[in-house]
């Protein structure tokens, strides 16, 4: 089974619908990301968290806002889609001290808003 | 603009040759680099990794050297296999800095 799952796969939805991704990991990990891929411009950081308690604003949170419900969960969602937030969306958990982290990704959920 | 560059967006190479990739950082305080192999349909997995008190990393048939006067890293993939084929991220991180920067990756295609 995989360490870091991701529903759904695959989304279509149409502009001003409220969506979730979700995120479930089963690595035992603190901290947890989510990042957007674009054509060209490789990952992107939205939020991140160090625990159940700590959410953080990434590199390009607007028009996002995450849910962590428990360690092992870590949910995205888009209050009001925007066919610029086409993209594909993974979600990672992390392990490691300074100089030492590696991060760990889900499969990722191809999201097009229509 | 990007703090992590990897100005190649893709790359051909002969099956059993060396693959060499690239990579340039912008701000000398990251102090922690990382690159990712990433195959269609899956998300990136880690690769190798290189803390900036070391110039080389090497395990089995990747290498990755650090050019800190540079500002530069490359990996290297010797011999390259078929199975290589996949799109390669670089990724670096401040010393106790909380997050990663990846550059936008470069499709590697290694031919038989």
């Amino acid at each position: 089974d995989a360490d870091v799952t991701q529903t759904p796969r695959n989304r279509i939805t149409k502009t001003g619908k409220r969506i979730m991704l979700e995120c479930s990991q089963t690595k035992g990990h603190d901290r947890m990301y989510w990042y957007r891929q674009d054509p060209g411009l490789g990952l992107r950081l939205i939020y991140y968290s160090f625990d159940v308690k700590d959410i953080n604003k990434g590199e390009i949170s607007d028009g996002y806002s995450v849910s962590r419900q428990a360690q092992a969960k870590f949910s995205l969602s888009l209050e009001s889609a925007i066919p610029n937030q086409t993209a594909l969306y993974f979600c990672a958990t992390a392990t490691g001290g300074a100089n030492q982290e590696t991060q760990y990704f889900g499969p990722g959920t191809r999201l097009l808003v229509l | 603009d990007q703090q992590v560059k990897q100005n190649s967006p893709s790359l051909s190479v002969q099956e059993g040759r060396i693959s060499i990739l690239n990579c340039d950082y912008t701000n000398s305080m990251f102090d922690y680099f990382l690159w990712y192999k990433k195959y269609p349909a899956e998300g990136p997995t880690f690769l190798i990794s290189i803390s900036s008190i070391k110039d080389k990393n090497e395990d089995g048939r990747f290498t990755v050297f650090l050019n800190k006067s540079a500002k530069h890293l490359s990996l290297h993939i010797v011999p390259s296999q078929p199975g290589d084929s996949a799109v390669y991220f670089c990724a670096a991180k401040l010393l106790y800095g909380q997050n990663f920067v990846f550059g936008p990756g470069t499709r590697l295609s290694v031919l038989p």
